[in-house]
């Protein structure tokens, strides 16, 4: 069975400020993982993705995630948050079986 | 390339009422998903379609629920009768087998 735990249902945060928003998976086998963003009465995007290769992957708008196999996590991380950056985002898993299994999601406000 | 389409964007009905949503995926892509987004949680997997059969159905509820895909294209979601519990986002998405997916801007079912 998989499963997906993203730990901070909120994270408010200060303009040009770092941030980081968690997620840890359990699979019993190898993953893909995926961070989507939703923005108001809008579907999901995709953010990045981890399929293999280097585990440091980049979105074309200064997000990156780090994949972390010993510690099951996939946390998505920007130095510097913009008012833009308000949505939320959900972390999702792929274990070979073609569909997502998504976390609850974490609602990221950036603060003037 | 479009994505994937989806109408109504917007509906409200009362219980015990039926209800149906559509789906277009995109071009060429075999794979197609309804996904349940309930207010605060992370979509769920509903039923995934392999062109025109039924790859998994196990969440679904299928006293009220009921989903085709003919001809392996266009998809209709349907509930029938509709619960008070069924209020959520209904989300489609469409992929090609290279694990990106594609979302659509989803329905808002409401019910009374």
């Amino acid at each position: 069975a998989q499963s997906v735990t993203q730990l901070d249902s909120q994270v408010p945060v200060f303009e040009e400020a770092p941030v980081e928003l968690r997620c840890n998976y359990s699979s019993s086998v190898s993953v893909y993982l995926f961070w989507y963003v939703q923005y108001p009465n809008q579907g999901l995007q995709l953010l990045l993705k981890y399929l293999s290769g280097s585990t440091l992957v980049e979105s074309i708008n200064g997000f990156e995630a780090e994949f972390n196999k010993s510690q099951t996590s996939f946390h998505l991380r920007k130095p510097s948050v913009h008012i833009s950056d308000t949505a939320e985002y959900f972390c999702a898993v792929n274990s070979g079986a073609n569909n997502l299994f998504f976390g609850t999601g974490t609602r990221l406000t950036v603060i003037p | 390339e479009a994505g994937v389409a989806q109408s109504p964007r917007y509906k409200i009905i009362e219980k015990r009422q039926s209800v149906a949503f559509w789906c277009n995926p995109i071009s060429g892509h075999a794979t197609l998903y309804w996904y349940q987004q309930i207010l605060g949680q992370g979509p769920k997997l509903l039923i995934q379609f392999q062109n025109n059969g039924v790859v998994d159905d196990s969440q679904l509820p299928k006293d009220r629920f009921s989903a085709e895909r003919l001809k392996g294209v266009d998809s209709t979601l349907k509930i029938q009768p509709a619960k008070l519990e069924d209020s959520a986002v209904y989300l489609c998405a469409s992929s090609f087998g290279d694990r990106e997916y594609t979302f659509g801007s989803g329905t808002r079912l409401t019910v009374v």
